[in-house]
């Protein structure tokens, strides 16, 4: 069994300002590991995927994430915040052994001050 | 492509009433899914399939049906609605297994029990 945890419900910083998500994962088998944006009144759109490739993983917008086995990680981070970037983000983790039960941790939001 | 669709985007039901969510994607997935999003919880998977004719259950599948006779649509069915299921539900869809682990999500339909 897998599952997902994000630490904070809410992260405030400022525009301009390091960004920095945390996701642990618990998996018994090596996890495929998502981080996922939802806009208000949108769909989950992907951030960038883990999948046992490189360890750190660069997506859309400006973020990237590591992947730390040894710390069952995978943060979420971006170098400069920007007012755009106010949103919710999701993690998420699957593994090979149960494809397509994706399991998702409870979420983030994220809000940008000027 | 227009992605993954849902209709509707809104709906009302008394307790007791039974619906039927639609999701279709037009991008030939093999694989699609139902969530379910509740402030605090994250995504829960309800119910997948990773093809036609072929369904499975989630984490929270209670009090829900589907079934997947094409490899277009993928509907919900709620038999017999409760308040429990207020809720803002999610499809997605992804590509074959050994291709691309990504979710494509469709805009969601927000349902409100009475």
């Amino acid at each position: 069994a897998q599952s997902v945890t994000q630490l904070g419900s809410h992260v405030s910083v400022s525009e301009g300002a390091l960004v920095l998500l945390r996701c642990n994962y618990s998996s018994s088998v090596p996890p495929y590991l998502f981080w996922y944006v939802q806009y208000p009144n949108q769909g989950l759109q992907l951030l960038l995927k883990y999948t046992s490739a490189a360890t750190l993983v660069k997506g859309i917008n400006g973020f990237e994430a590591e992947f730390k086995k040894s710390e069952t990680s995978f943060h979420l981070t971006k170098p400069s915040a920007h007012m755009s970037d106010a949103a919710e983000y999701f993690c998420a983790v699957m593994t090979t052994d149960s494809w397509g039960k994706f399991q998702f941790g409870a979420g983030t939001q994220v809000v940008v001050t000027p | 492509n227009a992605g993954v669709t849902q209709t509707p985007k809104f709906q009302v039901l008394k307790t007791g009433q039974s619906m039927t969510l639609q999701c279709a994607q037009d991008m030939n997935h093999e694989y699609m899914s139902w969530y379910r999003q509740d402030p605090g919880m994250g995504l829960r998977l309800i119910h997948y399939s990773v093809g036609a004719g072929i369904t499975d259950q989630g984490e929270v599948p209670n009090g829900y049906n589907v079934s997947r006779s094409t490899t277009e649509d993928f509907p919900l069915r709620l038999l017999s609605a409760a308040p429990s299921q207020t809720s803002v539900y999610f499809c997605a869809s992804s590509p074959n297994r050994l291709a691309d682990e990504t979710q494509y999500f469709g805009p969601g339909t927000r349902l409100l029990v009475l």
